[in-house]
């Protein structure tokens, strides 16, 4: 079965520093990957997504991932983080079963 | 307007009463979702269609049925409410079912069992 970790529950960083949050996943094949946001009291949106191709993927809002196979990763960075980045984030593997499984989220804290 | 629409946006309710919550989307897909986000657990699948006569069981069903009256409109159920049912619900579309799609979600109700 499918399944993503998230290592990190909670992260806080200061305004302009860089970013990095952790996701490994466990998928017996190819792994389809995203990245999902969720700011307060909205649903969730897609940040970036790898299916196959380069490994280092460009999302929206400067945000960018690395697919690395050996280590069954999929981290995401930016490099100067803004105090709108504030939220929580989720990454998913698909291609299985035809769903998606999220991992638990990182919620992430910006101090000025 | 949203492109998938979720009411109520919150709603609170006693142990034992039946409660629905509703979806609809403007986006035409045919894949509808519903997940429940519980602190600390992340996502979970609750019940997904591909179609409207296409119904499944997801992770976490039991407790929990649904109801696709049309593409653009499917509702969970919860028959008997019970405190852990507590949490806060989303429902998602996308367009296809192959696992590397995009899902669209909606901005979510908070349910409270008291």
């Amino acid at each position: 079965a499918q399944s993503v970790t998230q290592p990190d529950i909670h992260i806080t960083v200061s305004e302009g520093a860089s970013l990095e949050l952790r996701c490994n996943y466990s998928y017996g094949a190819t792994p389809y990957l995203f990245w999902y946001v969720q700011s307060p009291g909205q649903g969730l949106q897609l940040l970036l997504k790898y299916f196959s191709g380069d490994t280092l993927v460009q999302g929206i809002k400067g945000f960018e991932a690395e697919f690395k196979r050996s280590q069954s990763s999929f981290n995401l960075r930016k490099p100067s983080v803004h105090w709108s980045d504030a939220a929580e984030y989720f990454c998913a593997v698909g291609g299985g079963y035809q769903k998606v499984t999220f991992g638990t989220g990182t919620k992430l804290q910006v101090i000025p | 307007d949203a492109d998938v629409t979720q009411t109520p946006r919150n709603r609170i309710t006693k142990t034992g009463k039946r409660i629905m919550l509703e979806c609809s989307q403007t986006k035409g897909h045919d894949r509808m979702y519903w997940y429940r986000q519980d602190p600390g657990l992340g996502l979970r699948l609750i019940y997904y269609s591909f179609d409207v006569k296409d119904i499944n069981k997801g992770e976490i069903s039991d407790g929990y049925s649904v109801s696709r009256q049309a593409q653009a409109k499917f509702s969970l159920s919860l028959e008997s409410a019970i405190p852990n049912q507590t949490a806060l619900y989303f429902c998602a579309t996308s367009d296809a079912g192959t696992g590397r799609e995009k899902l669209f979600f909606g901005s979510g109700t908070q349910l409270s069992v008291l």
